[in-house]
């Protein structure tokens, strides 16, 4: 059974970068679309990211400046990277896989909560 | 692009049915069959529910339907159960760019 998992610091301070993993058990990472998800308060659900191990990615384009995501094959992980960031960006993180057929998610990591603040 | 529209609560009585409605625009609900409803348990992640309109993963039960009429996509519950009590959150395919978007989520309430 596939699980996921998030790893990555609690808490950030503004201005500085953000860095998530997603580590995949139960799946190689190579087979499938992944995606990072995050949710907060104010903005509720938002997508953020998809990628694909051949190479093929794609970010939203409100955060696309911002963000990179990446997958790492040797460590069966993908990550999720964002500069620049601000209390907005405060929100539980979620790393999810895509399923076939598109823009759905199954299954999710549990979350990882991060906290923009000096 | 907006998120899509629910309303912000419903409640039923266990055993009835209930049906949790989005509305979106002829950009992403009215244009795509890339539908997806979400049950969210406090302190849990999302779990799907349904997807590409009325399909349901594998384990979960017939109990939950959905369904899809021009820009608005619906969640149908029957036979409420305590356990069904939860936030539900639905998603729709919105383009190439934007890809997905959410609804603001409907918090359902078995009386």
């Amino acid at each position: 059974q596939m699980q996921l998992q998030e790893s990555g610091p609690g808490l950030v301070k503004p201005s500085e970068t953000l860095s998530l993993m997603c580590t995949v058990s139960g799946a190689s990472v190579s087979s499938y679309y992944w995606s990072w998800i995050r949710q907060s308060p104010d903005r509720g659900l938002e997508w953020i990211a998809w990628i694909y191990y051949g190479g093929s990615s794609h970010c939203s384009p409100s955060l696309r400046s911002r963000a990179t995501i990446s997958v790492d094959m040797s460590k069966n992980q993908f990550s999720l990277t964002l500069n620049s960031v601000t209390a907005a960006d405060t929100a539980v993180y979620y790393c999810a896989q895509i399923v076939w057929g598109g823009a759905s998610f199954d299954p999710w990591g549990p979350g990882t909560l991060v906290t923009v603040s000096s | 692009q907006s998120a899509l529209t629910q309303p912000a609560s419903v409640s039923g009585s266990p055993g009835q049915s209930i049906t949790i409605s989005c509305t979106g625009t002829s950009s992403d609900i009215g244009s795509s069959n890339l539908i997806s409803w979400y049950q969210q348990h406090p302190g849990k992640a999302p779990k799907l529910m349904t997807y590409e309109v009325s399909r349901r993963p594998s384990g979960v039960s017939d109990r939950f339907s959905g369904s899809k009429s021009g820009n608005t996509a619906s969640l149908t519950i029957s036979g409420l159960q305590a356990e069904d009590e939860a936030d539900y959150y639905c998603c729709s395919h919105a383009g190439s760019d934007i890809y997905v978007i959410f609804g603001g989520g409907t918090k359902l309430t078995v009386l």
